[in-house]
């Protein structure tokens, strides 16, 4: 079983409001990522992290921040939300670069 | 640029075997992974593949050509709840995942 965690599993929230996405894993692993998938597409990543005060942006422009302060904990935040941010938010971990990935159960935002 | 390939869906039967096929075009290669995700469901690892050859894993199996930039992924006696999406994803040479869209497989009975 995998010990990746994300919270909440659903949000509806308003246009300009300002979200925090959690994710939390207890493997201990150095590398988390975020992904952002709409229905039927691919993974794209939005932001990872080699671990503690290590951040990185990915391929997919975003309005959004992430910070690594515990190994454990990998939290977004979308300081102002538009409709266009409505998608799944998948949090991953991995102990390294030729280790699998695990994914927490997802995030799925909508904002009106 | 960076591409992953694989077909959009295919459908196949219950009890039978089905191979999906996914052909890399990266910066280096470090490995390449298969993931299953159900719908609505988060990416579950299925298989990984860094040397040529075959890697088999009771029904599912792994097949890696570097030379090709091809791999397939064999699922054997399907059952209904094989009905997902695949996954096929290369780490390049900086040791990213360039994922692929994925390929629907509809199982019927």
């Amino acid at each position: 079983e995998a010990d990746i965690y994300q919270t909440p599993r659903y949000l509806v929230i308003g246009t300009g409001k300002k979200i925090t996405l959690e994710c939390s894993q207890t493997m201990g692993h150095d590398k988390m990522y975020w992904y952002q998938q709409d229905p039927g597409m691919e993974l794209h990543l939005i932001h990872y992290s080699y671990g503690v005060n290590s951040t990185e942006k990915g391929d997919l422009s975003s309005e959004s921040t992430v910070s690594r302060i515990r190994t454990e904990h990998f939290p977004l935040t979308l300081e102002s939300a538009r409709p266009s941010h409505t998608s799944q938010y998948l949090c991953a971990s991995s102990a390294g670069d030729r280790t699998e990935a695990f994914f927490g159960q997802g995030t799925r935002l909508t904002v009106v | 640029g960076q591409n992953i390939d694989q077909p959009t869906e295919m459908t196949a039967t219950e009890g039978a075997i089905v191979q999906i096929n996914c052909t890399y075009q990266t910066s280096g290669f470090n490995g390449l992974f298969w993931y299953q995700q159900h719908a609505g469901e988060a990416p579950t690892f299925l298989s990984y593949n860094v040397l040529d050859g075959l890697e088999e894993k009771g029904r599912f199996s792994s097949f890696l050509s570097r030379s090709k930039g091809y791999s397939y992924l064999l699922l054997k006696e399907l059952q209904m709840k094989d009905s997902a999406s695949y996954l096929c994803a290369v780490t390049d040479s900086n040791y990213q995942l360039i994922w692929g869209a994925g390929t629907k497989l509809i199982i019927k009975p």
